[in-house]
């Protein structure tokens, strides 16, 4: 089975920019997290989607927001780029939340 | 709310050496533990989980125990090699807190 695959793996980027990240679950999975990584944080929890619908979501503000399609696959945009969204990017998928999470190898994101 | 406290890293040990990395939380509920493990360059990888009180989790070599009177599920493994090598994170989940929460992580080298 295929694991989690995310799109692109690297991605420089400038202030004010916008991105779009990718993920495709392991097939069958419904349920997609999203995760920011960095060294002074570690890993906080952005949000959750199930069957198209967000529902969970952590404290980030506004700028990030995503969306899952009718095939389970899932963007996440951050718009307006600061300094500080640099970070590892990781998406993971389940059968349902809160079982075990099956991560994608992540999307490394710098912003200059 | 809930948390997860975990040892700070980076730990070194030799080749063959005992390892013990301290995880405690704090939880309303009854919550399910993890212990994650991401190599290097790689998204994290479910490890070893226990769902309730006295439970043990073992994969690879590695322990746990969920002790519920402790509040603690530290990870153990009787002797390290170097391709243990990479950062563990101890989390939990409640399901009625439709959240899984990370600690920090631990970064643990190993030296041949």
């Amino acid at each position: 089975k295929a694991g989690v695959t995310q799109t692109p793996r690297y991605l420089i980027k400038t202030r004010g920019q916008q991105v779009t990240l990718s993920c495709s679950p392991i097939s069958g999975h419904r349920s997609v997290s999203w995760y920011q990584q960095t060294p002074g944080q570690g890993l906080q929890f952005l949000f959750e989607y199930f069957s198209e619908t967000q529902r969970n979501k952590g404290n980030f503000p506004g700028r990030f927001s995503g969306r899952q399609f009718s095939n389970s696959r899932s963007e996440m945009n951050v718009s307006t780029l600061e300094l500080g969204d640099s970070a590892l990017y990781l998406c993971a998928s389940s059968l349902d939340w809160p079982n075990e999470q099956f991560f994608g190898p992540g999307t490394r994101l710098t912003v200059l | 709310g809930n948390s997860v406290t975990q040892m700070e890293g980076p730990v070194t040990l030799s080749e063959e050496a005992f390892l013990t990395i301290n995880c405690t939380y704090t939880a309303t509920g009854y919550p399910s533990l993890f212990w994650y493990v991401q190599y290097p360059g790689e998204g994290l990888q479910l490890l070893l989980k226990a769902t309730k009180a006295d439970d043990k989790g073992s994969n690879k070599g590695f322990e746990a125990t969920y002790r519920k009177e402790t509040t603690s599920f530290h990870l153990e493994k009787g002797s390290v090699q170097v391709s243990d090598s990479a950062v563990y994170f101890c989390a939990l989940s409640e399901i009625r807190d439709d959240k899984i929460i990370f600690g920090k992580g631990t970064r643990l080298h190993i030296l041949p």
